[in-house]
């Protein structure tokens, strides 16, 4: 089975801006979950997603935003970019979530300037 | 406040050395992880655990659910073995992680 993907794998933009990032789970995997990570903070959960619906949310402000499509696939949304969100933006799927084991993509590298 | 504290942060060991990471968490837990990231970000899932111990290859990783601890031992410990160690459990629905422990295993 191909493994996680994620596009695009690095990004820049400028502070206002907003960007979208794609996910593409595991074959067969319903739940899809996004993490921030940065050197200062480490790995943070964002939000999972599952069957369309998103079941959790970590502790991020509005501006972060996702879904998830009928064929598993996932989009996060960051609106209105800050320096701060410069970061690795993970996804990572598992068959049915909820604290299983989770199957990572390779990340996405945002810079904002 | 820190749901989940890891020690030591870095660690240095040379090839062959037995190897132990720790793991403390503060929270109720449905399951505690041990990930593995390697330098250019990409992580492996390395072991799921609820209780008691679990082996694979030279890793062992252990829980103890009384003490909310868990450890990740590595035996013979080979260069390729030099990596980030993170720890994570899932509670409350969501995930909560260590900062991690920075590996490096000289030949």
């Amino acid at each position: 089975k191909a493994g996680v993907t994620q596009t695009p794998r690095y990004l820049i933009k400028t502070r206002g801006q907003q960007v979208t990032l794609s996910c593409s789970p595991i074959s067969g995997h319903r739940s899809v979950s996004w993490y921030q990570q940065t050197p200062g903070q480490g790995l943070q959960f964002l939000f999972e997603y599952f069957s369309e619906t998103q079941r959790n949310k970590g502790n991020f402000p509005g501006r972060f935003s996702g879904r998830q499509f009928s064929n598993s696939r996932s989009e996060m949304n960051v609106s209105t970019l800050e320096l701060g969100d410069s970061a690795l933006y993970l996804c990572a799927s598992s068959p049915l979530g909820n604290g299983d084991t989770q199957y990572f993509g390779p990340g996405t590298r945002l810079t904002v300037l | 406040k820190n749901e989940v504290e890891q020690s030591p942060q870095n660690l240095t060991a040379q090839e062959g050395e037995f190897i132990t990471i720790n793991c403390s968490y503060s929270v109720g837990i449905s399951a505690l992880h041990w990930l593995q990231q390697h330098p250019g970000g990409g992580i492996v899932s390395l072991f799921m655990l609820s209780s008691g111990k679990k082996k694979h290859g030279r890793l062992i990783a252990t829980i103890n659910i009384q003490e909310k601890h868990s450890s990740l031992h590595i035996t013979a410990s080979h260069p390729r073995d030099s990596a980030v160690y993170i720890c994570a459990v899932h509670s409350r629905n969501q995930f909560y992680f260590g900062t991690g422990t920075s590996l490096t295993v000289i030949p």
